[in-house]
């Protein structure tokens, strides 16, 4: 099935290390969205592209959080020095446009230290 | 920005028994409201979704409900079975303009004993 896929599921990090969180969309999808998940908690919008442009970063949390789809495809969220904070579900979603239905990745654990 | 929240935080219902949550919004400029389920270590999956031109949506067992007015929609699910059990979230969205996101309620916690 093609879904959406994301590595690593789970990842473990010391506080003040990088991570990077990959997303691999289903092929033709034009929108992806990151969203946070906080442990019982619903997700929350972090960042939005549209293709390779990214049309809408207010949720990112801080100047730590970075993200990129620079060639339309594949994206990647970077965390530069983690918090104990920054410990969630990072969840991936993808869609045909903007106006049409999100699909879900099964997310990214991570757990700072 | 717009605020969705979300009632009960936990719900449990006896197999066959019906199941109903309830989501109220801020933004009156939000037209698009779809309900999610997570089942454990999965992602978020569209069950069901309703557009504000439209009062009630059903699909089997699942129907959704809006009231433009009072700004609220609700998720009825109908002879509940064990595999119903999951976390529901709604959420809101407006469709057609520039903010594609997501807005999610907390999420509700759905135990069909059997």
């Amino acid at each position: 099935g093609a879904g959406v896929s994301q590595s690593p599921r789970y990842k473990v990090a010391k506080r003040g290390q990088d991570v990077a969180l990959r997303c691999d969309p289903i092929s033709g999808h034009v929108s992806l969205f990151w969203y946070q998940q906080a442990l019982g908690q619903g997700p929350e919008f972090l960042t939005y592209f549209q293709n390779e442009a990214q049309l809408d970063k207010s949720g990112l949390p801080s100047d730590r959080f970075f993200a990129e789809r620079p060639e339309g495809s594949v994206s990647t969220l970077k965390i530069q020095r983690t918090q104990q904070e920054d410990s969630a579900v990072y969840l991936c979603a993808t869609g045909q446009g903007p106006n049409n239905e999100q699909f879900f990745g099964p997310g990214t654990r991570l757990t700072v230290l | 920005g717009e605020n969705v929240e979300q009632h009960p935080s936990t719900l449990s219902v006896q197999e066959g028994d019906s199941a109903v949550i309830k989501c109220t919004y801020s933004d009156s400029a939000s037209n698009y409201f779809p309900w999610y389920k997570q089942e454990l270590g999965k992602g978020p999956q569209l069950i069901i979704d309703i557009r504000s031109n439209v009062g009630e949506k059903k699909d089997q067992r699942i129907a959704v409900t809006l009231n433009k007015t009072a700004k609220h929609f609700s998720l009825h699910i109908t002879e509940t079975q064990p595999e119903d059990s999951a976390v529901y979230f709604c959420a809101a969205s407006i469709r057609g303009g520039s903010n594609y996101k997501l807005t999610f309620g907390k999420g509700t916690l759905l135990t069909v004993n059997p």
